[in-house]
């Protein structure tokens, strides 16, 4: 079974500060790696994706990929109230068939304080 | 900015009903996918879509759940006889080359 594993929170930090959000995963083969943002009620929203190790920035987001350790996390600097959310680790595996499919984590629920 | 689309966006419908979600993916991606999401819960991975045909499914999509794209646009989740347990948040997403979206999400309700 291929499973994302993320620490489901809350994760409380102050308006300001920086968030840092984990997902580990089972499955060395995973290729692409994705976090969405969710609100309550609402659908996952794509935030950035990842497929090289190292980092990647967008703004005030970073990727981080580390392949050998099955890691991948985002940081968020400079959290303000509106980024008070649940944070979804996906990863894009080739399913039993050979085809791809997204499979999620429980979640990160960041709550950020003004 | 190309996106997906779900009809309707919310549903009511009593135990034992069918019911039909539909979704209008984006034209250009490959794979299809229906996700759900039981309030409180993870988002599950149903079933995906690729070349016309299923290229896979988990262990919930059963004999009451089939898909189709009848038209080559839309792409249509059907629950044949629902029950309680299906109420939830069913979300449609479309895989491009790079990047996967989904739509706003279906409330499925079963009364």
């Amino acid at each position: 079974q291929k499973e994302v594993e993320q620490n489901s929170g809350p994760l409380s930090v102050p308006e300001g500060a920086i968030a840092s959000l984990n997902c580990t995963y089972s499955d060395r083969g995973s290729q692409s790696f994705f976090w969405y943002r969710q609100y309550s009620g609402k659908s996952p929203e794509l935030i950035m994706f990842i497929y090289s190790n190292g980092d990647k920035e967008d703004g005030r987001f970073t990727a981080q990929l580390n392949k050998a350790s099955q890691y991948v996390s985002l940081l968020i600097r400079d959290s303000q109230p509106s980024d008070s959310a649940t944070y979804l680790c996906a990863v894009n595996n080739e399913g039993d068939t050979g085809f791809q499919k997204l499979v999620f984590g429980t979640g990160t629920r960041l709550l950020v304080s003004p | 900015e190309p996106e997906v689309t779900q009809t309707p966006s919310h549903q009511v419908t009593q135990m034992g009903q069918e019911v039909i979600l539909r979704c209008v993916p984006i034209s250009n991606h490959l794979y299809f996918y229906w996700y759900r999401q039981i309030l409180g819960q993870k988002v599950e991975f149903l079933v995906s879509f690729y070349n016309n045909e299923i290229s896979e499914k988990s262990e919930i999509f059963d004999d009451q759940f089939s898909v189709e794209r009848p038209d080559g646009s839309n792409f249509t989740l059907k629950i044949r006889s629902t029950k309680l347990e299906d109420s939830a948040m069913y979300f449609c997403a479309s895989l491009g080359s790079t990047e996967a979206f989904f739509g706003q999400g279906t409330r499925l309700t079963v009364v």
